[in-house]
């Protein structure tokens, strides 16, 4: 069975870092392309960024580009999101999410909560 | 950046009845569009993919028709479990989802 589970989130202060884990199991983790996706309290879901399974191609959303960098280990079979200068609209549910096919988010995890509040 | 539009933003209906949502691209996206199911504290699903493809392990309830720049999700009689928030998604240029619609209870 697929499995991908979050961990990292937590309450930061505006201007802190954080980092983020997905933890996949039930397949082969570098046979895949990961991403992340997140979601603000009652808003949309909005795609952060991508990472090949061969960690040669990375993209980011326009909007995210410069604090946000996604990266991998395959051979501990997770993912990794790393936020710089956290802002209050970053107060979010992280997802990771597992590419299949031509793209499409076929496996998700539960999420990560990350709060930014002084 | 292609941008996505979903209507309407709420669709108020009875189970049984058929639900027709609508995803409308900024550019054409060719086939290169998802649609996801969103339930209250959970992650979203994969219920279309390629416009048209149910994802596996989806009922035949739920399909999806389109290509270019208008999308169509329809499910033909709704079931209670079907009262949630559906999101298109493109991936012709990078990837980014539409801003919902929320089938709830009339």
């Amino acid at each position: 069975e697929v499995q991908l589970v979050e961990s990292g989130g937590g309450l930061v202060q505006p201007g802190g870092s954080l980092r983020l884990s997905c933890a996949a199991s039930g397949f082969t983790f570098s046979n895949y392309n990961m991403n992340w996706v997140r979601q603000a309290p009652g808003k949309g879901l909005e795609w952060i960024s991508y990472i090949s399974g061969t960690i040669t191609t990375t993209y980011y959303a326009d909007s995210l580009k410069g604090r946000f960098t996604i990266s991998r280990d395959n051979a501990k079979n997770s993912l990794y999101l790393q936020i710089d200068n956290l802002r209050d609209e970053d107060t979010a549910v992280y997802y990771c999410a597992r590419s299949w096919g031509r793209g499409w988010f076929d496996s998700w995890g539960q999420g990560t909560l990350v709060t930014v509040s002084s | 950046e292609i941008v996505l539009t979903q209507s309407p933003a709420t669709l108020s209906l009875s189970p049984g009845e058929r639900a027709t949502l609508s995803c409308r691209a900024s550019q054409s996206v060719s086939n290169y569009l998802a649609w996801y199911q969103q339930k209250p504290g959970r992650a979203p699903r994969l219920l279309i993919y390629d416009a048209s493809n149910r994802a596996t392990g989806i009922p035949a309830r739920f399909s999806g028709s389109g290509s270019g720049t208008d999308f169509t999700l329809t499910i033909s009689s709704l079931e209670p479990d079907d009262f949630a928030v559906y999101y298109c998604q493109q991936r012709s240029h990078l990837f980014n989802f539409g801003p919902g619609t929320k089938v709830d209870l009339k």
